[in-house]
C-alpha cells in the first residue's frame, strides 16, 4: 500500500537533546513537508521540499534543521536551540500537480523535559 | 497574503443533525480548495477537494462548493454520525505559493449519540 509512515509514534527526550523525526513516502511524490500542531491549534508550516537535495523553511523554522538526500524521505532535526519542541509533528507529500492536495503522515507526538 | 477563516469551534451536534462548518477565503489568482478531518490523535485526511469556481467536492456524505463569488468553501453534511466527531480543516493552495496549503485553524466536532 501507498502511503506516509512516521515514526516513532510517540518520542520522549530531555531538554537540551538533538531528536530526529522520520518521514518515508512510497508515493512518488516530488514535494515533502513537516508541520508542527500545538494543542488546540492549527497547523504551521517548519520546513518543506520541492525536490531532492534542496528545501525552504516554512513559517516556523528556528531551532528545527531538514534533509533531502532521496526522494523518499525528508527527516526533521529538532534542535536544543528549539525553545518549546513538545508538540505534534506532521509530515506531508504531494505529486505537486493541478490540485497540490497533500497526504499526510500519521504523525509523531514529541515529549521534551 | 493568502489566508483561510474557518468558523470558530467547537460545535456540538445530536446524531442525525445537519451541519455546516464555514471557511472564507483570501487569496490571489485561482485556488483550489480542501477539506480536511483529524480524528484524536491521528494525522489528517484528505475529504474533499474543488480546484475551480461551481466545483462541488464531495465524500462519505459531506459536500462544499467552491464559491468565488463569496469566496467561501462551507462544508455540509444532512445527517451527521457519531463517527464524524473530529477537527476538520479547510485548506487553499495557490500556484503562485509553490502550491503549499494555507489552512484555517480547525473547528472541533462533537456528536452526542
Amino acid at each position: 500500500d501507498g502511503g506516509i509512515t512516521q515514526s516513532p509514534k510517540y518520542l520522549f527526550r530531555k531538554e537540551g537533546q538533538n531528536v530526529t523525526l522520520s518521514c518515508e513516502q512510497n508515493l512518488n511524490h516530488d514535494a515533502m513537508y513537516w508541520y508542527r500542531q500545538d494543542p488546540g491549534q492549527g497547523l504551521r508550516l517548519i520546513y518543506y521540499s520541492q525536490i531532492v537535495n534542496d528545501f525552504q523553511k516554512g513559517d516556523i523554522a528556528e531551532g528545527y534543521s531538514v534533509s533531502r538526500e532521496k526522494k523518499e524521505s525528508f527527516p526533521l532535526t529538532v534542535t536544543s536551540a528549539q525553545k518549546n519542541p513538545t508538540a505534534f509533528y506532521l509530515c506531508a507529500s504531494t505529486a505537486g500537480q493541478v490540485s497540490y492536495e497533500q497526504y499526510f503522515g500519521p504523525g509523531t507526538r514529541l515529549t521534551v523535559t | 497574503g493568502n489566508s483561510v477563516t474557518q468558523m470558530e469551534g467547537p460545535v456540538t451536534l445530536s446524531e442525525e443533525a445537519f451541519l455546516t462548518i464555514n471557511c472564507t477565503y483570501t487569496a490571489t489568482g485561482y485556488p483550489s480548495l480542501f477539506w480536511y478531518v483529524q480524528y484524536p490523535g491521528e494525522g489528517l485526511q484528505l475529504l474533499l477537494k474543488a480546484t475551480k469556481a461551481d466545483d462541488k467536492g464531495s465524500n462519505k456524505g459531506f459536500e462544499a462548493t467552491y464559491r468565488k463569488e463569496t469566496t467561501s468553501f462551507h462544508l455540509e453534511k444532512g445527517s451527521v454520525q457519531v463517527s464524524d466527531s473530529a477537527v476538520y480543516f479547510c485548506a487553499l493552495s495557490d500556484r503562485g505559493s509553490q502550491g503549499n496549503l494555507i489552512f484555517g485553524k480547525g473547528t472541533k466536532l462533537s456528536v452526542k449519540p
